[in-house]
């Protein structure tokens, strides 16, 4: 149990065209999900998180305009990277939470790799 | 603010050898404490956690951590590695609610000879 999705694995676009991610708890619902960005050789940082129903909450520094997140129902959550540019190019992860009684742990998904060229 | 130091950029073990990989925290109060694995490619994968009580945790994959509050750190363990072993290490801390607001290290590269 406890699965939660990507899609897709991977994508490449043309700078200043618009990208969906998807990701999708598939056993559970997931109250909150979470969005990161993670730069090769280095850790991931929080982008955003979205409650089922409500307006995501963006870390600082992360432009909301830009990355669209909507959380419209408890198993989906996507992340719209708007006018896409290389320097927007990263490894994008999601997770999920909200099964009672797991303490709210974070299940990842397998990630989604964005080249802008 | 919660902070995660891994000063250990990479590691390289022989299989079959033991395996310490280091991790320090800063936080206020008493942390909750998460070791992930992440094999190229992939999303994470959670070995263990610390979130109160014995301080020595089991996790999987033959994994363990000991929570040191004197020495603000989280330390994880496996007494003889596997070449499958070889992954990405990430130690992090959450808040007040445990595993919201994850804050993670930089991640330890773990590299297996023969």
């Amino acid at each position: 149990g406890a699965v939660v999705s990507q899609h897709p694995s991977w994508v490449i676009c043309k700078s200043g065209t618009s990208v969906k991610i998807e990701c999708r708890s598939l056993d559970f619902q997931a109250t909150t999900m979470f969005w990161y960005r993670q730069f090769p050789k280095q850790s991931l940082m929080l982008m955003a998180t979205s409650n089922e129903g409500s307006k995501a909450t963006y870390e600082q520094g992360v432009e909301k305009d830009k990355f669209l997140i909507n959380h419209a129902s408890l198993t989906l959550s996507t992340l719209t990277v708007t006018s896409a540019h290389p320097e927007d190019s990263s490894f994008y992860i999601c997770s999920a939470s909200g099964r009672v009684g797991q303490g709210n742990e974070q299940f990842f998904g397998p990630g989604t790799r964005l080249t802008v060229l | 603010a919660q902070s995660v130091t891994q000063p250990d950029i990479h590691i390289t073990v022989s299989e079959g050898a033991s395996l310490e990989l280091r991790c320090n925290y800063s936080y206020g109060a008493t942390p909750y404490l998460f070791w992930y694995v992440q094999s190229p490619g992939q999303g994470l994968q959670l070995l263990l956690k610390y979130f109160s009580g014995d301080t020595l945790v089991q996790g999987i994959k033959g994994f363990e951590a000991e929570f040191k509050r004197s020495q603000s750190s989280f330390n994880l363990r496996k007494p003889s590695v596997h070449w499958s072993d070889a992954a990405e290490y990430f130690c992090a801390v959450g808040g007040v609610t445990g595993f919201q607001k994850l804050v993670f290290g930089t991640g330890t590269r773990l590299l297996v000879s023969p």
